[in-house]
């Protein structure tokens, strides 16, 4: 079974508007760590943004928040205020228990911000 | 600048050579990491090291090897075995590969294969 799905192949959102990035997850670990990451055409996968499975608040990072529900166990990604630069593939990744090292990568929704 | 190097950027083989692909990093990290990204997919982990001179197959080991001498290096060679090996290979740290609330991994630019 997928650990990490990501249903949105491809997505457009034009400049300055919110885009939100569905990612679903698969555990039975108690502790995990999610985690987003965005890959420009350049191809470095650059990290965005982490949410612990015990953390209470939605993690936030500039533009970037993670909409957390954990007993849909989804992870959402959202964009505010798109901008050119934000079109790239976004990879959600899990982490599964405390002192595991492996990432569990989703298969990427590719983002094409709008002028 | 602190961050991660992997070189080439892009690399020819003839198929049946060997060839190693570079990873360096000066952020003082213990835990590195290689993976592989073939067109449309996430990462597959190939190996990972928490220490110098120890590491672990990943998912996809097969056909691939790593050395870890010194902290700061993890080279990966592609051998002659690795029966599809044209793909993406990104080299990743983290501080201690632990695991923990923020043990993030940190990626470089990533080194392109293509098999002739």
């Amino acid at each position: 079974a997928q650990k990490i799905t990501q249903t949105q192949p491809g997505m457009f959102v034009q400049e300055k508007e919110a885009v939100t990035l569905d990612c679903t997850y698969d555990t039975s670990d108690q502790s995990y760590g999610l985690f987003w990451y965005k890959q420009p055409s350049s191809g470095e996968m650059i990290f965005l943004i982490y949410q612990g499975s015990y953390d209470e608040q939605n993690a936030t990072e500039g533009r970037y928040s993670l909409n957390f529900q954990k007993a849909r166990k989804s992870a959402n990604l959202v964009i505010s205020a798109s901008q050119l630069g934000d079109s790239a593939m976004y990879f959600c990744a899990m982490r599964e228990g405390y002192n595991d090292y492996k990432l569990s990568f989703g298969a990427g929704t590719t983002v094409t911000v709008r002028a | 600048d602190g961050g991660i190097t992997q070189s080439p950027k892009y690399l020819f083989r003839k198929e049946g050579q060997n060839v190693t692909l570079s990873c360096e990093q000066n952020l003082n990290h213990d835990a590195m990491y290689w993976y592989r990204q073939d067109p449309g997919q996430g990462l597959r982990l190939i190996y990972y090291s928490q220490i110098v001179n120890d590491f672990q197959k990943g998912d996809i080991a097969e056909g691939y090897s790593v050395s870890r001498e010194k902290k700061e290096s993890f080279p990966l060679t592609v051998t002659s075995a690795q029966k599809n090996p044209t793909a993406f290979y990104l080299c990743a740290s983290s501080i201690d590969g632990g695991g923990g609330s923020t043990d993030t991994q940190y990626f470089g630019p990533g080194t392109r294969l293509t098999v002739l």
